[in-house]
């Protein structure tokens, strides 16, 4: 059974044209977290929410928002997206951010977003 | 930031073949675990292991927190493991290795 889930599976969006990938989770931990992932590249964390408790990484574009309405719920949003967002991008959750053995990671499919 | 490298980038097995994949990190951590990524590009909890040996059917892991590495076995490996394996590491955030491309052929 899916456990995160993230839909949808692939998205295809225009230059500028704003688009939500969104993400629900039937865990219910605490955290989630969204990734950017590029070709060939590793999983690189945008942002993370702890409850409600919004979490920026410091080089995450302005263009990146997010939207966290409920335990269960989180959304992507990007406003203006470039030829450069095209990435796969994974949604995680995890129960705790910081302590021991209650930050295990668990990733939905991800969303690959192609922008023409 | 806490720096994680994972070698070898590239490996190509026969089947059947054993491999190591070995995961280096800069600092302490209190989380380590490996992925697989498939082809499709889900990642794939394999291991939760900041310290110690865990098995789980051919795979097996091993970190040493002292010595700042884990490895990662794979036994008499399959076309199905093909993909990427990573390690991930936190202390207060997490950190993703480089990655080990592998790839298993017939």
């Amino acid at each position: 059974d899916a456990m995160v889930i993230q839909n949808p599976r692939y998205q295809v969006t225009q230059f500028g044209k704003p688009v939500t990938l969104s993400c629900s989770q039937t865990l219910n931990h605490n955290v989630m977290y969204w990734y950017q992932q590029k070709s060939s590249q590793a999983p690189k964390l945008l942002f993370h929410y702890y409850d409600k408790d919004f979490n920026n990484e410091a080089d995450t574009p302005d263009n990146f928002q997010s939207r966290r309405p409920n335990t269960s719920f989180c959304f992507l949003d990007i406003r203006s997206p470039g030829l450069g967002d095209a990435a796969m991008y994974l949604c995680a959750t995890s129960r705790d951010p910081l302590g021991p053995a209650k930050n295990i990671q668990y990733f939905g499919a991800g969303t690959r977003l192609s922008v023409l | 930031g806490i720096q994680v490298e994972q070698s070898p980038p590239d490996l190509i097995l026969q089947e059947g073949a054993n491999s190591t994949l070995r995961c280096n990190f800069s600092d302490s951590v209190n989380n380590l675990q490996w992925f697989h990524q498939n082809p499709w590009g889900q990642l794939i909890n394999l291991f939760y292991i900041p310290s110690g040996t865990k098995q789980n059917g051919r795979l097996s892991a091993t970190t040493v927190a002292t010595e700042r590495y884990s490895l990662l076995y794979i036994s008499s490996s399959q076309t199905t493991d093909s993909g990427v394996y990573f390690c991930a590491v936190a202390s207060n955030q997490f950190y993703f290795g480089t990655g080990t491309s592998l790839t298993v052929i017939p």
